[in-house]
């Protein structure tokens, strides 16, 4: 299976940067997928990374590393919306076929004023 | 992307009872999974749904607890057998198409008394 480690809660300031931290261990690394939860509702996609560097897309870029079983998700000009849970999910091409996502215990953001 | 019509929404409902929770896609996909997020944690996958067959079901999930159908490629129905108050949480139906990110429903928030 996977072991997959982020930090528990952070918090950021309105205007600022943000870093949120994903390491993981698996044996078939097959993708990583960062997704933003907000209180109460579903999960939503926000990046995905298969090949090591950096993507970005907007306000929010995600970064991987596959030697280092590591990634993060930058957020920038942080917003009050931005608060929310954010969610580091791994896809293995062993463990159920390849098929599924392991997801992290996730990271709350809150952004304050 | 997929939208997903996931029912109900809520549900108040007393122990010992079952409940079955529906999960309708507006396009045919490949793959759909049922999740379970406890309170103030993050997603933990149950089962794969597969259409035309049996479940493929998570460590710590059983058929006879947690039944999954799959009659086409968009639908499939999770119930949650002989509740007790433990299994209140919020229960997740996931849309993935092959190489793509997986879509969430909006979920079903359960509580058992």
């Amino acid at each position: 299976g996977q072991n997959i480690d982020q930090p528990t809660e952070m918090t950021a300031t309105e205007g600022a940067i943000v870093q949120i931290n994903c390491t993981y261990q698996t044996s078939g690394f097959n993708g990583l997928f960062w997704y933003q939860q907000h209180a109460g509702e579903a999960p939503t996609f926000l990046s995905y990374n298969v090949l090591d560097g950096l993507e970005e897309k907007g306000r929010f870029s995600s970064f991987l590393s596959r030697s280092k079983g590591y990634s993060y998700l930058l957020l920038k000009e942080l917003q009050m919306k931005d608060s929310a849970s954010y969610l580091c999910a791994v896809r293995d091409r062993v463990t159920g076929g390849g098929n599924k996502l392991t997801f992290g215990t996730g990271t709350q953001l809150k952004v304050e004023l | 992307s997929a939208v997903i019509s996931q029912k109900p929404s809520r549900d108040i409902c007393q122990r010992g009872t079952s409940l079955t929770i529906q999960c309708q896609v507006d396009s045919q996909v490949t793959m759909m999974f049922w999740y379970r997020q406890q309170p103030g944690q993050s997603l933990t996958l149950i089962a794969t749904a597969n259409q035309g067959s049996e479940a493929t079901y998570e460590s710590g999930f059983v058929i006879d607890k947690f039944p999954i159908s799959r009659p086409n490629l968009t639908f499939s129905t999770l119930t949650v057998s002989n509740m007790s108050p433990e299994d209140s949480s919020i229960y997740l139906c996931s849309v993935r198409q092959m190489n793509t990110e997986a879509f969430f429903g909006q979920g079903t928030r359960l509580t058992v008394v």
